[in-house]
């Protein structure tokens, strides 16, 4: 069965440095997104992404954040100097129709110190 | 704008016993409907859905949910929970048409033997 793979599933970095957290979604959707969530909290909406542009994006996605598919398969988070609040869980989605069933990989523990 | 309520944080249940899991949500046009589970450390995976046509709507391990219009309400119910049904449960809503998926703050749900 297809499915959404992150990497990594874990990373520890200092405050202020740059992190990217890569996905692979599934290969014949068209619509992908990242979420995240803080350690016992809900799961928050960040950016949805279609035809090689940003399609609707929350106020957590500020200017520190971007994604991008530098190519027919990877769908990236860059976080740019990152904050101690970044620290969460940052789950991929993709889909294959707008309003459709959102697949999501399994998630890229990210930590900062 | 959209929001989803999911009153209960916690729901602690014996096996084999009944459990309903409740979700409301606000919106003043049409929504699809979600629930996700989340197991110990993985990523959310689809439960069921409800698009359109019957309100009830069934997973193939025996939950099932019933989207009621008058109610905003679409609360996820089994007539008899294992324990491998322990794991938090996500309400989630979106307008047809639209990117941005709304969760709700998630219910854990605990089967006890």
């Amino acid at each position: 069965e297809p499915e959404v793979t992150q990497t990594p599933s874990h990373q520890v970095t200092q405050m202020g440095q740059e992190v990217i957290l890569r996905c692979v979604p599934i290969s014949n959707h068209l619509y992908f997104y990242w979420y995240r969530q803080i350690l016992g909290q809900k799961v928050e909406f960040l950016v949805s992404f279609y035809n090689n542009e940003i399609s609707e994006k929350s106020e957590i996605f500020d200017d520190q954040f971007s994604v991008e598919r530098p190519d027919g398969s990877n769908f990236t988070l860059k976080i740019r100097s990152t904050k101690l609040e970044d620290s969460a869980m940052y789950f991929c989605a993709s889909s294959y129709r707008v309003s459709g069933e959102l697949f999501f990989g399994e998630g890229s523990r990210l930590t900062v110190l | 704008a959209q929001s989803v309520t999911q009153l209960d944080s916690q729901v602690p249940v014996f096996e084999e016993a009944p459990v309903e899991l409740r979700c409301n949500y606000s919106s003043s046009v049409s929504v699809y409907l979600f629930w996700y589970v989340q197991y110990p450390n993985q990523g959310l995976q689809l439960l069921l859905k409800y698009l359109s046509g019957s309100t009830l709507v069934e997973s193939i391990n025996g939950f099932e949910a019933e989207f009621n219009k008058s109610q905003t309400s679409f609360h996820l119910r089994k007539p008899s929970v294992h324990i491998s049904d322990t794991a938090e449960y996500f309400c989630a809503v979106i307008l047809s048409g639209t990117y941005k998926y709304i969760f709700g703050t998630g219910t854990r749900l605990k089967v006890l033997a």
